[in-house]
């Protein structure tokens, strides 16, 4: 079966520096592989996805990932965050072919401070 | 006006009521699905559909259950409403097609059992 490990429950950083928000996941077959973002109030948006192709993800609001098959990892990244990225972000994965579920990371609150 | 949508968006109730929330989606995605998301446990599946006549539980699914009444809506009951199931709801959808199941969420119900 498959899990997923964020490895940081929270995340402060300062305004205009860079973030890395960990993921790690164990699976034993080949995966799919997404980041969603649920700001204060709202529900989950899909910030990312890897799917097939190019290791290396790019998604909206300047974040990236990159998907690491020997580490299992899928690591989101961004070089310079914002106050509005102040968030909560949610790794998922699921095995790739036909049904199978979604499972989520615990999630990892991001604060950004000026 | 947004793909996925959820009613109500918040909900006070008493232990023992029966409440039912809704789902309502125009983007055209077959599959649809409940979600539970408490602190620190990420989200949890409750159940889901494939199609109209195409229920299954899923991880968390005792105290719930759910009407497929169009491929366009899917709703979820609490039979006997209990202190434990407060928490976030979300309902998300899906097609296989395309994106390979990628999963949109809509803005979630708040449910409170006093």
């Amino acid at each position: 079966a498959q899990s997923v490990t964020q490895l940081d429950s929270q995340v402060p950083v300062f305004e205009e520096a860079p973030v890395e928000l960990r993921c790690n996941y164990s699976s034993s077959v080949s995966v799919y592989l997404f980041w969603y973002v649920q700001y204060p109030n709202q529900g989950l948006q899909l910030l990312l996805k890897y799917l097939s192709g190019s290791t290396l993800v790019k998604g909206i609001n300047g974040f990236e990932a990159e998907f690491n098959k020997s580490q299992t990892s899928f690591h989101l990244r961004k070089p310079s965050v914002h106050i509005s990225d102040t968030a909560e972000y949610f790794c998922a994965v699921r095995r790739s072919g036909g049904y199978n579920k979604l499972i989520f990371g615990a999630g990892t609150r991001l604060a950004v401070h000026p | 006006d947004a793909d996925v949508t959820q009613t109500p968006r918040n909900r006070i109730t008493k232990t023992g009521k029966r409440i039912m929330l809704e789902c309502s989606q125009t983007k055209g995605h077959d599959r649809m699905y409940w979600y539970r998301q408490d602190p620190g446990l990420g989200l949890r599946l409750i159940y889901y559909s494939f199609d109209v006549k195409d229920i299954n539980k899923g991880e968390i699914s005792d105290g719930y259950s759910v009407s497929r009444q169009a491929q366009a809506k899917f709703s979820l009951s609490l039979e006997s409403a209990i202190p434990n199931q407060t928490a976030l709801y979300f309902c998300a959808t899906s097609h296989l097609a395309g994106e390979r199941d990628t999963q949109y969420f809509g803005p979630g119900t708040r449910l409170t059992v006093l």
